[in-house]
């Protein structure tokens, strides 16, 4: 399993705030994705990155940045949280194969 | 058309019985194959790689049919701490870094 962790865990914030979801992996892994998941829903890719300086939107729009500085850092970013952001984001990582590593998730509540 | 499509369940079965979930995909460019593992509130999990020949790991056997696109899992002597959403999950054609998921299949196993 790779070692791939996530903070903060559970995010309780007011709208219009800018936030910032951390992910790190020590695997040295180069491809780094974030993923939204709704409760009882499939997952969404909104965001994957291929190595440092490359970033991509995924197929759900999202209003969310992300940025890849170091192999092992992928931070995501809303500048402007909105009620509609709620949701549980997934980080996840992988090496030279297709299998996918996720972190344990932040839950983030917007009010 | 969804690019993976599940049956959501749930599926109820008694402890020790043997279940069995189907996945459909879309896109026969598709090469890797894989069922996660999502308990309620956590991240998926790698369950297992499915290869062509079928293959098994303890209790649990995934099979994959190129032909008609499916891919199952079976699951034998279903202990309670089974219970769980199953997710099948294919790589997508355009990039065998990027993951389709299903919207996963729940299973409860009653004592």
């Amino acid at each position: 399993e790779a070692d791939i962790y996530q903070t903060p865990r559970y995010l309780v914030i007011g709208t219009g705030k800018k936030i910032t979801l951390e992910c790190s992996q020590t695997m040295g892994h180069d491809k780094m994705y974030w993923y939204q998941q709704d409760p009882g829903m499939e997952l969404h890719l909104i965001h994957y990155s291929y190595g440092v300086n490359s970033t991509e939107k995924g197929d759900l729009s999202s209003e969310s940045t992300v940025s890849r500085i170091r192999t092992e850092h992928f931070p995501l970013t809303l500048e402007s949280a909105r009620p509609s952001h709620t949701s549980q984001y997934l980080c996840a990582s992988c090496s030279g194969t297709d299998t996918q590593y996720f972190g344990p998730g932040t839950r983030l509540t917007v009010l | 058309r969804k690019e993976v499509e599940q049956d959501p369940g749930p599926f109820n079965v008694p402890e020790g019985a043997t279940v069995a979930f189907n996945c459909t995909y879309s896109n026969s460019a598709s090469q890797s194959f894989f069922w996660y593992r999502q308990d309620c509130r956590k991240e998926p999990k790698l369950l297992m790689s499915v290869y062509s020949s079928g293959n098994e790991d303890g209790r649990f056997t995934a099979q994959l049919n190129r032909a008609s696109q499916y891919i199952s899992l079976l699951i034998r002597d279903s202990k309670l701490s089974d219970s769980a959403t199953y997710l099948c999950v294919v790589n997508r054609a355009d990039s065998s870094y990027k993951l389709i998921f299903g919207s996963g299949t729940r299973l409860l196993v009653r004592p």
